[in-house]
Order: C-alpha cells, then sequence, then structure tokens
C-alpha cells in the first residue's frame, strides 16, 4: 500500500522560514509533487521533485530524498496569504497505472 | 484563458436520487480525473480517463459512474447508492496518466439534504 505522513498542523511568524516535512513508503516511485490549497478552493500546483536534491522557486523550495522516503517544502519570507494547508503528494504506481496519493495536508496559519 | 471549470460550484441531493457533477476543459489534455476531499483526509481517486471512452475505477469507485464521450468533458455521476456522498469533489486533468503535473477546477461541494 501508499503512505504518506505530514504534519497536521503548523503555526509561523509573517517574515520568518517554515519547513513543511513529508514522509512515504509506497510501492514504487515516479516523482513528489507539493500543492498548496485554500479553504474552499482548488489545489494549485507548487513544485515537483523526482531525482534527490533542492528545487527552489522564489520563495519556495522543494527537497527529497528518495533513499529515505523524504521530502520537505520549505517556504521563506512568510507572507499572510501563505496562509493554507499544503499537500505532499507521491506518483507511484496504482489502480492499473501511475497515480497520486495524497498526504492529507499540512494546515499552516501565518500570524503577524 | 485555458482551465478547468466544474459545475455547479454547490449541489443539493435528496435522498435517493442521482446527481452529476460536469468537468470541462481546455487544455487539450488526455487525461482527466475525480478526487474526493473529506475533512482531515488527504485527496482520494474516484476514476481516471486517460483517452476519450475510456476510464478506469480509482481507489474507491463504489457508487460512481463516469463518462468520456469527448476530450473535454469528464462528469461524474454519484448514484443513490453512494451512501455518503457528502465531500468537496475535484476534477483534474494532465497531459497524460502517469506524466507531467495534474492541474485542478474549482471543485464543487455536494451537500445532502
Amino acid at each position: 500500500g501508499q503512505n504518506i505522513d505530514q504534519p497536521t498542523e503548523m503555526t509561523a511568524t509573517e517574515g520568518a522560514i517554515v519547513q513543511i516535512n513529508c514522509t512515504y513508503q509506497t510501492s514504487g516511485f515516479n516523482g513528489l509533487f507539493w500543492y498548496q490549497q485554500h479553504a474552499g478552493e482548488a489545489p494549485t500546483f507548487l513544485s515537483y521533485n523526482v531525482l534527490d536534491g533542492l528545487e527552489e522557486k522564489g520563495r519556495f523550495s522543494s527537497f527529497l530524498s528518495r533513499s529515505k522516503g523524504y521530502s520537505y517544502l520549505l517556504l521563506k519570507e512568510l507572507q499572510m496569504k501563505d496562509s493554507a494547508s499544503y499537500l505532499c503528494a507521491v506518483r507511484a504506481p496504482g489502480a492499473g497505472s501511475y497515480q497520486l496519493t495524497f498526504g492529507k495536508g499540512t494546515k499552516l496559519s501565518v500570524i503577524p | 484563458d485555458g482551465g478547468i471549470t466544474q459545475s455547479p460550484k454547490y449541489l443539493f441531493r435528496k435522498e435517493g436520487q442521482n446527481v452529476t457533477l460536469s468537468c470541462e476543459q481546455n487544455l487539450n489534455h488526455d487525461a482527466m480525473y475525480w478526487y474526493r476531499q473529506d475533512p482531515g483526509q488527504g485527496l482520494r481517486l474516484i476514476y481516471y480517463s486517460q483517452i476519450v471512452n475510456d476510464f478506469q475505477k480509482g481507489d474507491i469507485a463504489e457508487g460512481y459512474s463516469v463518462s468520456r464521450e469527448k476530450k473535454e468533458s469528464f462528469p461524474l455521476t454519484v448514484t443513490s447508492a453512494q451512501k455518503n456522498p457528502t465531500a468537496f469533489y475535484l476534477c483534474a486533468s494532465s497531459i497524460g496518466v502517469g506524466k507531467e503535473t495534474q492541474y485542478f477546477g474549482p471543485g464543487t461541494r455536494l451537500l445532502v439534504l
């Protein structure tokens, strides 16, 4: 089976840096995605990692270690609008093809 | 603008009633997906389609049905057999199954009267 773990909630201060961790145990691996989801809205794509290392995109960076089954999303210079849920998803074989399996999401609250 | 649209935004279902959720995309994507999101749970795959006139069951297909008669459209029917239909339903598309990023529509919230 597929299992993805991430913290349920986190709180951080405006202007600070926050790291959201994701660990996974899956049968096969073909990439890891991070999505941002504001309450009541659709998830929006943030980043994709398939090889080990760090991918940087503006204030957001994502890291992957395939041998450890571990990823993190790093958010710098936090803004109030970053308050949202952050979803970790792994692409792995399932239901007859490669599918995305999602974690339960981490709700980030940014406080002044 | 290219994108994915879902309608309606809110839908109410009476006991024993079938309801259909619409999903349309103009991204020229081959693959389309339906997910269900419940509070405190991750997105769970209901059905997906790799190409027109083809679709496959996901992890929680019981009580749902789909069709894919056009590349742009992938409607989901929630049947009366689905005993706990209250959820947020999200449609997504990608260039192909197992290829590239999935992009999501705005979602439909289904409530039972």
